[in-house]
């Protein structure tokens, strides 16, 4: 597609449920990003991935929170063990390799913990 | 630790005004800045990016200014329209970092008919 794709659009579960998010960034894109937004903390940055480097994780907030990219292509964030304090937009962005490139976001996942 | 303040928070103005966004940051050493627009609902669109070389870059009504060494950015956008209305986001990319963009509050710009 023209865009970096996010699925699903929206996800309610239930506290203490693993969830499972999707982001296929724009073709030929190497770096592939994941934010989250929320009401109380703005845009926060959760982890990077670039190329076949180790990715930046240092966004991430616990050890509940993973991510993969396979293939260089589609990435995964994982929750586990949702808490309530999860419920937010999970935003992926991706860009052609990182430094003077801008990066480009998808609409996000609404995540809803109940 | 950079933080980027973005004032107003809000702002609303009849259209057809010309209006001036503000974005402060507190470390100089940045790669560039990134200023995007979200809608409600919706994802970020990248309006300007200015690499921490330039002085400004422009796209439309819309003109980007950066002043590295004072920490700041501002967005003007001339002859304001209604389908101007949205949050407006900035993020600096610093030079400490790979890759991640560390954002503001954002500006939730309202332009009436």
């Amino acid at each position: 597609g023209a865009g970096v794709s996010q699925s699903p659009s929206n996800k309610v579960t239930e506290k203490g449920k693993d969830v499972e998010l999707r982001c296929d960034p724009i073709s030929g894109h190497t770096a592939l990003y994941w934010y989250r937004q929320s009401l109380g903390q703005g845009l926060e940055f959760l982890i990077y991935f670039q190329g076949n480097s180790a990715p930046d994780k240092s966004g991430l907030p616990s050890d509940r929170f993973s991510a993969e990219r396979t293939g260089g292509s589609v990435s995964t964030l994982t929750i586990q063990r949702t808490q309530q304090e999860d419920s937010a937009v999970y935003l992926c962005a991706s860009s052609q390799r990182t430094g003077d490139q801008p990066q480009h976001f998808g609409d996000g996942t609404r995540l809803s913990i109940l | 630790k950079q933080e980027v303040t973005q004032i107003p928070a809000a702002l609303s103005v009849p259209e057809g005004e010309n209006l001036v966004l503000n974005c402060s940051f507190t470390d100089s050493a940045i790669y560039n800045l990134q200023w995007f627009r979200q809608d409600p609902g919706k994802g970020l669109t990248s309006l300007l990016l200015i690499q921490s070389s330039q002085r400004e870059q422009t796209s439309g009504r819309l003109n980007a200014s950066l002043d590295k060494s004072s920490g700041r950015s501002t967005l003007y956008i001339a002859a304001s329209q209604p389908g101007d209305s949205a949050t407006y986001l900035c993020a600096v990319r610093p030079l400490s970092n790979t890759g991640k963009l560390i954002f503001g509050q954002g500006t939730t710009l309202q332009v009436k008919p």
